[in-house]
């Protein structure tokens, strides 16, 4: 069964306090991972889609990687407008599987 | 610079009634998915519609929903005769295709059963 796995469930960083979420996944077929930013009250942002092993991509304080079996969002140097949840999936054919999150708050 | 559209944000009905939420895609998009946000949960898929065709409606529930995406207009997500247990977000995405494109999604309604 296609699935995807997000950890940790919540973060707490002071300002300045680099760290990295994880995504991992077990997907037959796999057609692009991408993450995706959500603020209270609003649809998904999408931030990057990856395709395969190796590939990185980086926006501002944000840089995604890939591997075969998982993906790191990593956040450096993040301010408290990085707080946020983050989101990945995983598309496979026509379908998009999404994980539940990692909820990230930013202390200044 | 006109994103993925959805209304009405929030929406509240009472067991029984009809609800139906509206999307429209980004300019240019032709695909259409409709998810379910409950909290603490994930997105879950419901159905993803081309104009005029549903492509996969296998996370839709058998009874009480129904999508369209009709060749003029929105998509719309048609739930009837609602219940307690309905009460959650309701998301739309778009994408320009079937290739390799992210979904685009629009701000939800978020459906209250009384």
């Amino acid at each position: 069964e296609d699935q995807v796995t997000q950890s940790p469930e919540a973060l707490r960083l002071q300002e300045g306090e680099s760290s990295s979420l994880n995504c991992s996944y077990t997907v037959s077929g796999l057609r692009g991972l991408f993450w995706y930013r959500q603020d209270p009250g609003k649809g998904p942002e999408f931030l990057f889609t990856l395709y395969s092993a190796g590939e990185e991509k980086e926006k501002e304080r944000l840089k995604a990687t890939l591997t075969k079996k998982e993906s790191f969002l990593h956040i450096t140097a993040p301010k408290p407008e990085d707080s946020a949840t983050y989101l990945c999936a995983v598309r496979t054919g026509n379908q998009f599987y999404f994980g539940t999150g990692t909820s990230l708050t930013v202390i200044p | 610079n006109a994103g993925v559209m959805q209304n009405p944000r929030h929406l509240v009905r009472r067991r029984g009634q009809e609800a139906r939420l509206r999307c429209s895609p980004m300019k240019g998009h032709s695909h259409v998915y409709w998810y379910r946000q409950l909290p603490e949960e994930g997105l879950k898929f419901m159905v993803y519609l081309q104009k005029e065709n549903i492509i996969d409606e296998s996370g839709m529930p058998k009874e009480r929903f129904s999508a369209e995406f009709p060749k003029e207009g929105p998509s719309i997500l048609r739930i009837q005769q609602v219940v307690r247990g309905d009460s959650a977000a309701y998301f739309c995405a778009s994408s320009a295709g079937t290739g390799d494109f992210p979904l685009h999604f629009g701000n939800g309604t978020r459906l209250t059963v009384t």
